[in-house]
């Protein structure tokens, strides 16, 4: 069964509101979650690292400010984006790690965003 | 710089047939593979990883991979291919960047499997 739940699965907006997405690791204390970017036919892009407690890292070119992420607990990371416009849509997928050192990772099925 | 290359952006194989999806790397030190599946719409799965040990690794859904340290290379291999295994394919490499393991992947190779 799924180990990585997300909410919403598709959320739709106006351009200038604020959308949360939540990511839930079901089975596990994850202290560290992953947040991408998927594009049409595209690969995934690594957005930022979560870590509970403390600030999330971000990738080069992603603005902290504009992508909040929040891991307050060990089984929930938040991506809030804010103000969003027409060119954040796009799908958004969050993982965790298996545990193990070797770090393969289980991902979330996905919230499909569409800023109109 | 460490990356993942994913050649070929589709591969067409009759049902019944064998396929290979190709994937080739470039990282510092040894590599540390996964391959996972995306259908429509949805996250990925995990197929399998290859870590250390013998070079054909078996996963999900039979499928197998074979490391080539020479070539550095880990293509997908399945001996006879099913229409439903018709999905998005996504090789990927483990780094070590900031203090944190993060997963580089490659661009994806769409599997379309004809009846």
């Amino acid at each position: 069964g799924a180990v990585v739940s997300q909410h919403p699965s598709r959320v739709i907006c106006k351009s200038g509101t604020s959308v949360k997405i939540e990511c839930r690791s079901l089975d596990f204390q994850a202290t560290t979650m992953f947040w991408y970017r998927q594009f049409p036919k595209q690969s995934l892009m690594l957005m930022a690292t979560s870590n509970e407690g403390s600030k999330a890292t971000y990738e080069q070119g992603v603005e902290k400010d504009k992508f909040l992420i929040n891991h307050a607990s060990l089984t929930l990371s938040t991506l809030t984006v804010t103000s969003a416009h027409p060119e954040d849509s796009s799908f958004y997928i969050c993982s965790r790690t298996s545990g193990s050192s070797y770090n393969e990772q289980f991902f979330g099925p996905g919230t499909r965003l569409t800023v109109l | 710089a460490q990356s993942v290359a994913q050649p070929e952006d589709q591969v067409n194989v009759a049902e019944g047939n064998p396929l290979t999806v190709k994937c080739t790397y470039s990282v510092s030190g040894n590599p540390y593979l996964f391959w996972y599946v995306q259908y429509p719409n949805r996250g990925l799965q995990f197929l399998l990883k290859y870590i250390t040990g013998d070079n054909l690794v078996k996963g999900s859904y039979g499928f197998e991979a074979e490391f080539n340290k020479s070539q550095t290379s880990f293509h997908l291999k399945k001996p006879s291919a099913l229409v439903s295994d018709s999905a998005l394919y996504f090789c990927a490499v483990r780094v070590v960047s900031g203090g944190y393991n993060k997963l580089i992947f490659g661009a994806g190779t769409r599997l379309a499997v004809h009846p």
